[in-house]
């Protein structure tokens, strides 16, 4: 089946640093990427969708300059959190899905722990 | 808009007791319906999914059956095991679009 990775799986950065989680697609060339983050005990929120060479579409509250997506190949996006703060502690899914489909593959997660 | 609503949890059973978590959903049209299971530390996996009326989805000794009469896709699981344990997100979407989640289930199984 699909498989898509996330890297690192768990990462701990101090207030005012910026972190990168690489999501990626194992074996499956993915056009779309969604990513998502979730609070403890709560449901998966939507931050934003990118497609493959173009720019990331952001849900409303997301801030685009806060919260980077790059979705530069059909394997691989990055979702860069700026000038973390310890709000911005959470789980973020990542979540792929190939052209012509419409079933999405969620990576594992990674918990970002900001200090 | 269309919205996702779910039993609130947590659900905690006795092993091998029959499990019903009711999933509700307000949409314009016939979406696509989903069940996903996210097991401690990890991110989700597809558990099952109807696309039509009536379409039972099926996996693992889990079911549910798109009900467009009542709006309704109840996940159900006959004789539950510890490892059952996880919380379930009912889901919905149409085509490619974006996937609409509940706020999700808790579901531990007690031996």
């Amino acid at each position: 089946g699909a498989v898509v990775s996330q890297h690192p799986s768990r990462v701990i950065c101090k207030s005012g640093t910026s972190v990168k989680i690489e999501c990626r697609s194992l074996d499956f060339q993915a056009t779309t990427m969604f990513w998502y983050r979730q609070f403890p005990k709560k449901s998966l929120m939507l931050m934003a969708t990118s497609n493959e060479g173009s720019k990331a579409t952001y849900e409303q509250g997301v801030e685009k300059d806060k919260f980077l997506i790059n979705h530069a190949s059909l394997t691989l996006s990055t979702l860069t959190v700026t000038s973390a703060h310890p709000e911005d502690s959470s789980f973020y899914i990542c979540s792929a899905r190939a052209l012509n489909s419409y079933e999405q593959y969620f990576g594992p997660g990674t918990r970002l722990t900001v200090t | 808009g269309n919205s996702v609503t779910q039993m609130e949890g947590p659900v905690t059973l006795s092993e091998e007791a029959f499990l019903t978590i009711n999933c509700t959903y307000t949409a314009t049209g016939y979406p696509s319906l989903f069940w996903y299971v996210q097991y401690p530390g990890e991110g989700l996996q597809l558990l099952l999914k109807a696309t039509k009326a009536d379409d039972k989805g099926s996996n693992k000794g889990f079911e549910a059956t798109y009900r467009k009469e009542t709006t309704s896709f109840h996940l159900e699981k006959g004789s539950v095991q510890v490892s059952d344990s996880a919380v379930y997100f009912c889901a919905l979407n149409f085509g490619n679009e974006k996937l609409t989640f509940g706020t999700g289930t808790r579901l531990t199984i007690i031996p």
